[in-house]
């Protein structure tokens, strides 16, 4: 069975500090990996995916998100924090198809609210 | 390119009464997938459209919901009647279809935040 696990509901994190977002997963089979973002009043925008190859990920905005299939964890990371960061970041993995289908449904953490402060 | 939208933004209805969400997604994605959000927990796959077919519905929690896409376009989400616990944010995502196996990002919109009272 495919899950997400966020452990921490709230990060703060000071302007120019660096952030993590914590990620780790279950799944049956490569993990297929996204983070997406919620502003207020707007809704999920991709940030970044794995797939395969580099461990090390970029995306949009300077964020990045490390894969370890060690820890199976998919930590976002950003080396300094902007207070437009702030948003709420969830992270979510791909299941597998469903009746031929080559696109499986997500299955989403329950978001981390980040605050960023001036 | 418009993005994915959905219709109402907001939406506050009492107990036993019929609602319906509407999505429109980007033009040319094939899948059309519905999720919801309860307050403070995670986001859960309700169901799956590729074209007009619904792919996988298991997500659906009950015969009160009834997801259409007709033609294939633009999808609505029908709830009757509405309980208490029908409550949260309804988010719709679309995505292309590619060929063998594809990994693209979906495409979400800006969710339908439904109340009932």
């Amino acid at each position: 069975a495919q899950s997400v696990a966020q452990p921490e509901d709230q990060v703060n994190v000071a302007e120019g500090n660096p952030l993590t977002v914590k990620c780790t997963y279950s799944v049956s089979g490569n993990p297929y990996l996204f983070w997406y973002v919620q502003y207020p009043n707007r809704g999920l925008q991709f940030l970044l995916k794995y797939i395969t190859g580099d461990n090390l990920v970029k995306g949009s905005y300077g964020f990045e998100a490390e894969f370890n299939k060690s820890q199976t964890s998919f930590h976002l990371k950003k080396p300094s924090a902007l207070v437009s960061d702030s948003a709420l970041y969830f992270c979510a993995v791909r299941g597998l198809p469903f009746r031929g289908s080559t696109l499986g449904r997500l299955y989403f953490g329950r978001g981390t609210q980040l605050t960023v402060w001036p | 390119e418009a993005g994915v939208t959905q219709f109402p933004s907001h939406s506050v209805i009492e107990k036993g009464q019929t609602v319906t969400l509407r999505c429109d997604p980007i033009s040319g994605h094939d899948n059309l997938y519905w999720y919801r959000r309860v307050m403070g927990k995670e986001i859960k796959f309700l169901l799956h459209f590729v074209k007009e077919s619904k792919q996988d519905e298991s997500g659906m929690p009950n015969n009160r919901f009834l997801a259409e896409r007709t033609g294939g376009t633009y999808s609505t989400l029908k709830v009757q009647p509405a309980e208490l616990e029908d409550s949260g944010v309804y988010f719709c995502a679309s995505s292309p279809i590619g060929v063998g196996y594809q990994d693209y990002e979906q495409y979400f919109g800006p969710g339908t935040r439904l109340t009932v009272t």
